[in-house]
């Protein structure tokens, strides 16, 4: 059975610091791994998605890596801003023929001004 | 983004009574599913479709049946409302797998007295 991790559940970061989120999945049989962003009260927004064969995915200020291996993945943000303050989960897809995602349970990053 | 609504954005009910949350998507889309997002739990997935009449378990599907008609519409129905219902529900859609991303809506926040 699928299972992802996210630690930590929660980080609280001054401005400007570069940080890691790390997320860890139990089964490396996976399709792709997404990251995504969450405010308070909306939706989910895709930030990166990266391929089983791929190694990163970056978009500006965020690059996030896949070991299929050791069953990890990380999150690079560069230059932290308080805008970056949400909850950032990671999902895969599985490859097992019945495209569903198993989500992590998110870390909830605040960035301090 | 994909264009994706849900309906109703909040609900309030009683126990034992039927509730149906509709997702409603523009872009033809093949697959659609439906979350459910609670404290400590993060994202678990209820019933996916992957095709018109298409549909399959999640984790959490007991209590819960879908219904998908047509491309664009896809309906979650809580055939008798419990308090352990009550929860905030997402629906996302996925153009193609391994490829695409998974774009959500904006949620449906279901309170079950």
């Amino acid at each position: 059975k699928q299972e992802v991790t996210q630690i930590p559940a929660a980080l609280s970061v001054p401005e400007g610091e570069n940080l890691v989120l790390n997320c860890s999945f139990t089964d490396s049989a996976i399709y792709n791994l997404q990251w995504f962003r969450q405010d308070p009260g909306k939706g989910l927004t895709s930030l990166l998605l990266i391929q089983s064969s791929q190694r990163e995915q970056t978009s500006g200020r965020l690059n996030a890596s896949l070991d299929k291996s050791s069953g990890r993945s990380t999150l690079y943000i560069a230059a932290s801003q308080p805008g970056d303050s949400a909850t950032y989960l990671c999902a895969v897809l599985r490859a097992s023929g019945t495209y569903k995602y198993i989500f992590g349970t998110g870390t909830r990053l605040k960035v301090l001004a | 983004d994909a264009g994706i609504t849900q309906s109703p954005r909040h609900k309030v009910t009683e126990t034992g009574t039927p509730v149906t949350l509709r997702c409603h998507q523009t872009e033809n889309h093949r697959y659609m599913y439906w979350y459910r997002q609670d404290p400590g739990h993060g994202l678990r997935l209820i019933h996916y479709s992957y095709g018109v009449k298409d549909t399959d378990k999640g984790e959490v599907s007991d209590g819960y049946s879908v219904s998908r008609s047509k491309t664009e519409d896809f309906l979650l129905t809580l055939e008798s409302a419990t308090s352990s219902q009550t929860s905030v529900y997402f629906c996302a859609t996925l153009g193609s797998v391994g490829t695409d991303t998974q774009y959500f809506g904006p949620g449906t926040r279901l309170t079950v007295l």
